[in-house]
């Protein structure tokens, strides 16, 4: 069963960092491309980025690139996203998912991060 | 960034009606998928490759389309498919995913 967990989330002030963790298991991690896509409360779903089997290939949302850095660590079947300073717009529920041709075919259950002073 | 437009937003359904929600693509000749999202939970995948139903998905859902208008459909709704559907592409120039605004399906 693929399962997808992430972690890391909670409060934070305005201008602070964060890291979040996903980890993967019940699939064969490193033969996956991963992504992170973000839900604020009460809106839609917000794409952030994927990367690759081995990380040679990073994609990111171009308005989103310079607060967010994806990376994975094949020896432990574990995706990060590293955020800059964070503002209150970051506020939203984050999911890890993995990606598979074109789609996102299994999603984390999500956690969420409450940018707030 | 793009958000893929649907239509409608919001629409009720009554126990046996028909229901088809839509999707408009940025980019011609991509294939089009479709998650649900239930209320408080993840978004599930639902249709992949505009018509290939994920596993466990009703056969009472379909998808079909072409070009750059893509369509999800509910052949007879039931009370379990009150849920909020997204459409979803990849991946053009920039590549990138892109997520429809979402269609809250409710129960009449």
């Amino acid at each position: 069963e693929v399962k997808l967990v992430e972690s890391g989330g909670g409060l934070v002030q305005p201008g602070r960092s964060l890291k979040l963790s996903c980890a993967a298991s019940g699939f064969n991690f490193n033969d996956y491309w991963m992504a992170w896509v973000r839900q604020a409360p009460g809106k839609g779903l917000e794409w952030i980025g994927e990367i690759n089997q081995d990380s040679s290939t990073i994609n990111y949302t171009p308005s989103l690139k310079e607060t967010f850095t994806i990376s994975r660590d094949n020896a432990q079947n574990i995706l990060f996203l590293q955020t800059s300073k964070l503002g209150s717009e970051d506020t939203a529920v984050y999911y890890c998912a993995r990606a598979h041709s074109g789609y996102i075919d299994y999603w984390g259950q999500g956690v969420m991060v409450t940018v707030s002073s | 960034d793009n958000v893929l437009p649907q239509s409608p937003t919001t629409m009720a359904a009554s126990p046996g009606e028909k229901v088809t929600i839509t999707c408009h693509a940025s980019s011609s000749g991509i294939h089009m998928n479709w998650h649900q999202q239930k209320s408080g939970t993840s978004p599930k995948l639902w249709i992949y490759d505009t018509s290939k139903l994920a596993s466990g998905v009703p056969d009472r859902f379909s998808g079909s389309g072409s070009g750059t208008s893509y369509s999800l459909t509910i052949n007879t709704m039931e009370t379990e498919d009150a849920a909020t559907y997204y459409c979803q592409q990849c991946c053009s120039t920039p590549h990138m995913y892109t997520f429809g605004a979402g269609t809250k399906l409710e129960l009449k």
